[in-house]
């Protein structure tokens, strides 16, 4: 089967740093997403890697190890609406171009 | 900007009711799927569709049937409604292997 771990809950401070890590086994990788979903709504896509090393866009960082089936998530100066679930997804190779959840990250932001 | 719309926010059935979601996109999206969303436990696939009367189980299947008509609709269907069905419903949709995009979820209360 597929495996994709990520840490439960976290907590940071705002205007702090914080890295979200997800580790996965997988049979095959084809792609690794993460996504932000705010309570009671819709996951709302963030970042895809299929390439090793970090992607920045903004407060945000994606970051990819391959060899080490490891990713992360930086986010910096925290803000208090970064309070969220972050989910990792990975996506198998195949023709159905399907990812694989996570159960998510409950990222809880405190002044 | 992509556009998925669920038909219902908020949902109460009673247990052995027949329930349809309804799951609409905007851009001509091929590919179309539900989820469903519990805590600690993630999104987890039910059915998937890349093609107008396509559809291919997910992983977890039992209970739900899907029926994709017209490319831009996929409805959720369950025959009998059962209390472990209560759950937040997640549609998405996305162009072959691009990113997916979700719809704000339903939130079915069974009773």
């Amino acid at each position: 089967g597929q495996n994709i771990d990520q840490p439960t809950e976290m907590t940071a401070t705002e205007g702090a740093i914080v890295q979200i890590n997800c580790t996965y086994q997988t049979s095959g990788f084809n792609g690794l997403f993460w996504y932000q979903q705010h309570a009671g709504e819709a996951p709302t896509f963030l970042s895809y890697n299929v390439l090793d090393g970090l992607e920045e866009k903004g407060r945000f960082s994606s970051f990819l190890s391959r060899s080490k089936g490891y990713s992360y998530l930086l986010l910096k100066e925290l803000q208090m609406k970064d309070s969220a679930s972050y989910l990792c997804a990975v996506r198998l190779p195949g023709g159905s171009y399907i990812p694989t959840f996570g159960r998510g990250t409950s990222l809880i932001v405190h002044p | 900007d992509v556009k998925v719309t669920q038909s219902s926010r908020y949902l109460v059935k009673r247990t052995g009711e027949k329930v349809f979601l309804e799951c609409v996109q905007d851009m001509d999206h091929e590919n179309m799927f539900w989820y469903r969303q519990d805590p600690g436990l993630g999104l987890r696939l039910i059915y998937f569709s890349y093609d107008v009367k396509m559809k291919e189980k997910g992983d977890i299947p039992e209970g739900y049937s899907v029926s994709r008509e017209k490319k831009e609709r996929f409805s959720l269907i369950l025959e009998s409604a059962s209390t472990n069905q209560t759950s937040m419903y997640l549609c998405a949709s996305s162009d072959r292997e691009d990113t997916q995009y979700f719809g704000p979820g339903t939130r079915l209360t069974v009773l």
